[in-house]
């Protein structure tokens, strides 16, 4: 089976400005979840998408959203920027049973200037 | 507050000089406990799931084992290819709050041939 893949896998963008992110989960996995990773404060979960619906959310700002499609391919949106969101964007991906494990692809690194 | 914690933080061994690296974790329901192993610039790779204390699995020169507060990660004889940052995770029981995995910060491993 193919992993789970993730694009773009580098990204520069400027302060105020959007971006999206986009992950494909190992076939048959109906659970997308996405997380940041930065060296302070480690791996932060995002929210999860299981079956086209949000069904959990860390804490984090509403700047950061989500979406997922009936094919299970999810989307990450930031909007506006900061120079904080800098970060290896993690996309995770499950059968969507409670307490399995999940599949990390390969991340998007997101550099803001 | 549920809490991941690991230790040592960075840990230096010569090829073949086995150890241990811990986990301790403060939640309120534990759905399952992850180890993961990560590369610079990867995600992280899957490696074993715990549900109950007493568990262990194997896999190659790794062993993990978990009990109701801590679990370790446990390795033999290790080689320069085992030389990653290994991190632990947990799923609890959600009570209103975040449902993804609750990550430590990882350890830092270096295998010295």
């Amino acid at each position: 089976k193919a992993g789970v893949t993730q694009t773009p896998r580098y990204l520069i963008k400027t302060r105020g400005q959007q971006v999206t992110l986009s992950c494909s989960p190992i076939s048959g996995h109906r659970s997308v979840s996405w997380y940041q990773q930065t060296p302070g404060q480690g791996l932060q979960f995002l929210f999860e998408y299981f079956s086209e619906t949000q069904r959990n959310k860390g804490n984090f700002p509403g700047r950061f959203s989500g979406r997922q499609f009936s094919n299970s391919r999810s989307e990450m949106n930031v909007s506006t920027l900061e120079l904080g969101d800098s970060a290896l964007y993690l996309c995770a991906s499950s059968s969507g049973d409670r307490g399995v494990e999940q599949y990390f692809g390969p991340g998007t690194r997101l550099t803001v200037t | 507050e549920d809490q991941v914690t690991q230790s040592p933080e960075a840990l230096r061994l010569q090829e073949g000089e086995s150890s241990s690296l811990n986990c301790s974790y403060t939640v309120s329901g534990l759905r399952g406990l992850f180890w993961y192993r990560q590369d610079p610039g990867k995600g992280p790779e899957f490696l074993f799931t715990l549900y109950s204390a007493g568990e262990e699995k194997e896999k190659e020169r790794l062993k993990a084992t978990l009990t109701k507060k801590e679990s370790f990660l446990h390795i033999t004889a290790p080689k320069p290819e085992d030389s990653a940052t290994y991190l632990c995770a947990v799923h609890m029981y959600s009570g209103g709050g975040a449902d993804g995995l609750t990550f430590g910060k990882g350890t830092h491993l270096i295998i010295q041939p």
